[in-house]
C-alpha cells in the first residue's frame, strides 16, 4: 500500500534552516509529483510547492520563493523539503503529499506530518 | 494568491444535508475542472474525498458529492453522520500553483 513516512518533529531557532524528509513506498517513486503543504496551528492548509521526481524540476509558491528547496534521493525513495531563514510564523505541521501523476491536479496520499517549531 | 473563500462553519443534524461553498476566480475554480476537497479530523492528516470537481476516490461514501457553477464549487454531504464532523478544505489548481480554501468546520448537532 502507498505510504509516505516523514521525519520527526523539529525545534529550531529563528534564522535557522530545517530539512524534512519523506520516504515513499508502495508505488513507483518516479511516477508522481510530490508536493509540500503546511498548516500553522489552528490555521488552514497552504501549498508550498512541488517536486517532479522523474525530471527533478520544481515549482514553488510565491510566498516561499528564495527560501525553500525541494530535492530527492531516488535510491532511497525519499524527497526532502528545506526551509531557510525561519521565523516564528514558520511554526507549522509540514505534510508531503502525492499527486498521482502529472496533470492530475489533486493529492491522493498524505504523509503523517512533521511539526516544526520555531522558537528562541 | 489569496485563499479560496469558504464559510467558517456549517452544521446539521444527523441525516440532514449540508453544503459547503468554495468561491474563487476565473483563474482557478472557474477556469478549470481541477477542484478537489479534503476532510481533516483533529490531529490527523487531510484525506481526499472529491477530485476533478465531482469524482469520488474508491472507498469514499457516496453521500459526499461535488459540483461547480461559475467561480464557485460546492461539496454536499447528504445523510450527515456523526463521523462527518471535521474540517473541510477545497483546493484548486491555478496554472502554476495551487490554492486552498480557508476551511469549513462541519458540526453534527
Amino acid at each position: 500500500q502507498v505510504q509516505l513516512v516523514q521525519s520527526g518533529a523539529e525545534v529550531k531557532r529563528p534564522g535557522a534552516s530545517v530539512k524534512v524528509s519523506c520516504e515513499a513506498s508502495g508505488f513507483t517513486f518516479t511516477s508522481p509529483y510530490m508536493h509540500w503543504v503546511r498548516q500553522a496551528p489552528g490555521q488552514g492548509l497552504e501549498w508550498m510547492g512541488f517536486f517532479y521526481v522523474a525530471g527533478g524540476t520544481t515549482g514553488y509558491a510565491q510566498n516561499f520563493q528564495g527560501r525553500v528547496s525541494m530535492t530527492r534521493d531516488t535510491s532511497a525513495s525519499t524527497v526532502y523539503m528545506e526551509l531557510s531563514s525561519l521565523t516564528s510564523e514558520d511554526t507549522a505541521v509540514y505534510y508531503c503529499v502525492r499527486e498521482p501523476s502529472g496533470g492530475t491536479f489533486y493529492f491522493d496520499y498524505w504523509g503523517q506530518g512533521t511539526l516544526v517549531t520555531v522558537s528562541s | 494568491q489569496s485563499a479560496l473563500t469558504q464559510p467558517r462553519s456549517v452544521s446539521g443534524s444527523p441525516g440532514q444535508s449540508v453544503t459547503i461553498s468554495c468561491t474563487g476566480t476565473s483563474s482557478d475554480v472557474g477556469g478549470r475542472n481541477s477542484v478537489s476537497w479534503y476532510q481533516q479530523h483533529p490531529g490527523k492528516a487531510p484525506k481526499l474525498i472529491i477530485y476533478d470537481v465531482i469524482k469520488r476516490p474508491s472507498g469514499v461514501p457516496d453521500r459526499f458529492s461535488g459540483s461547480k457553477s461559475g467561480n464557485t464549487a460546492s461539496l454536499t454531504i447528504s445523510g450527515l453522520q456523526a463521523e462527518d464532523g471535521a474540517d473541510y478544505y477545497c483546493c484548486s489548481h491555478a496554472g502554476t500553483f495551487y490554492v486552498f480554501g480557508s476551511g469549513t468546520m462541519v458540526t453534527v448537532l
